[in-house]
Order: C-alpha cells, then sequence, then structure tokens
C-alpha cells in the first residue's frame, strides 16, 4: 500500500544552518504530497504542499519539490531558526485521507 | 474565522471504559477526519467523514466509530478501552477532503489507566 518514509531523528543543527529531511514515498497513481509541522501541545500545521510531479512547495522559507522520477519530496531551508525547533511530518494524500511519516524531530540551538 | 475545536482537551479514563471525543469543524467545512497519534505508530488514520457519510476507514478494530451531524461536527467513540488506546486524538476538517488543505485541531489527549 502507500507509505511514506523519513529520516529519523532527532536532528540538531546550529541557527542559520541548512536544513535537509529527506523524504521519499511509494505510491500508486499521483497523490499530493505535503510536509506538516507539529509545535509542542499542539495540532498539526500545514507547511507546504505539492500537487503534481516538479511542483515546488514553499512557505515561511522552506521548499520541498515533487520528484516522481526518485519518488522523494525532500524538506530544505537555507538558515534555520531557533523558532524552527518541532516536529516534521512528510504526508501524501492519494484519497480521503492523509498518510503521515514518522515524523523527524528538529532541534535549533542558538 | 474560528479554527478546529477539540473537546475535551485530556481525558483519563480506566481500561474497559468507553470514550467519546468531539470535534468541531471549521465553518463550513464538510470533511472530518480522525488520526490516532502515538509514539510507536505515529499519526494513523482513523476514518473520515463528509456530508453524515463515513467515506474512508482506516485499520482499527470496531470498537473504534464515529459519526458526523448535520452541523458537520463529529464525534468519535472508542469502547471497551484498552491501555494501548492511550493516544492524542486529532481531528482534522477539510472542504470537501481529497486535495483540499486539512486543518487540524489540537488534539484530544486520552489516557487510559
Amino acid at each position: 500500500g502507500d507509505s511514506v518514509t523519513q529520516m529519523e531523528g532527532p536532528v540538531t543543527l546550529s541557527e542559520e544552518a541548512f536544513l535537509t529531511i529527506n523524504c521519499t514515498y511509494t505510491a500508486t497513481g499521483y497523490p499530493s504530497l505535503f510536509w506538516y509541522v507539529q509545535y509542542p501541545g499542539e495540532g498539526l500545521q500545514l507547511l507546504l504542499k505539492a500537487t503534481k510531479a516538479d511542483d515546488k512547495g514553499s512557505n515561511k522559507g522552506f521548499e520541498a519539490t515533487y520528484r516522481k522520477e526518485t519518488t522523494s519530496f525532500h524538506l530544505e531551508k537555507g538558515s534555520v531558526q531557533v523558532s524552527d525547533s518541532a516536529v516534521y511530518f512528510c504526508a501524501l494524500s492519494p484519497d480521503d485521507k492523509i498518510i503521515f511519516g514518522k515524523g523527524t524531530r528538529l532541534h535549533i540551538l542558538p | 474565522k474560528a479554527g478546529v475545536t477539540q473537546t475535551p482537551r485530556y481525558l483519563i479514563k480506566t481500561r474497559g471504559q468507553q470514550v467519546t471525543l468531539s470535534c468541531s469543524p471549521i465553518s463550513g467545512h464538510r470533511s472530518v477526519s480522525w488520526y490516532q497519534q502515538t509514539p510507536g505508530q505515529g499519526l494513523q488514520f482513523l476514518f473520515e467523514y463528509f456530508s453524515e457519510t463515513q467515506r474512508n476507514k482506516g485499520n482499527f478494530p470496531g470498537r473504534f466509530s464515529g459519526r458526523q451531524f448535520s452541523n458537520s461536527r463529529s464525534e468519535m467513540n472508542v469502547s471497551t478501552l484498552e491501555l494501548g488506546d492511550s493516544a492524542l486524538y486529532l481531528c482534522a476538517s477539510s472542504l470537501q477532503g481529497y486535495n483540499t488543505e486539512a486543518f487540524f485541531g489540537q488534539g484530544t489527549r486520552l489516557t487510559v489507566v
């Protein structure tokens, strides 16, 4: 069945470092792809999305490109801030449900 | 515009009891989905309702059930609670479900003792 695999955490970086969180997926058809973020004690917030191959989603300095040939949707940010510390979930939506990866906890040190 | 509201935020129940969780979606949203989040299994899809009809269901036992009312509010019920049901239960609402942005509530933290 459809699934999402993302890199294990936690990931610890210094402020202003470059961030990459890897995400690959398995799906039949052409699902929409998402990155969600969960701050401590809160629900999930949509960070960015892409609905078709080669689409680039971007928001708050984060970017991810829908790569059909490598079945990947890696999350990147050029310069992270302490406020980016959170858990990041890669996800796909083949139909009326969302399938999530296990999540990657990100710690940014000042 | 008000966000997705889940009540209660925290709940402690005893094994064997049943529990009902509530979710009020964003006004105008007709799709409500439920997810279970645990440290071991991550986020798992429970079910999705659209216009009072269950459209999709995850791989959970029949003890987990839900419903949606005509005003799109949804409830989730878990009967005969087990220790393993302890989790954060998240509700998400969207305009129509598939391919439309899902907005999540803050969740209900259920602890079964």
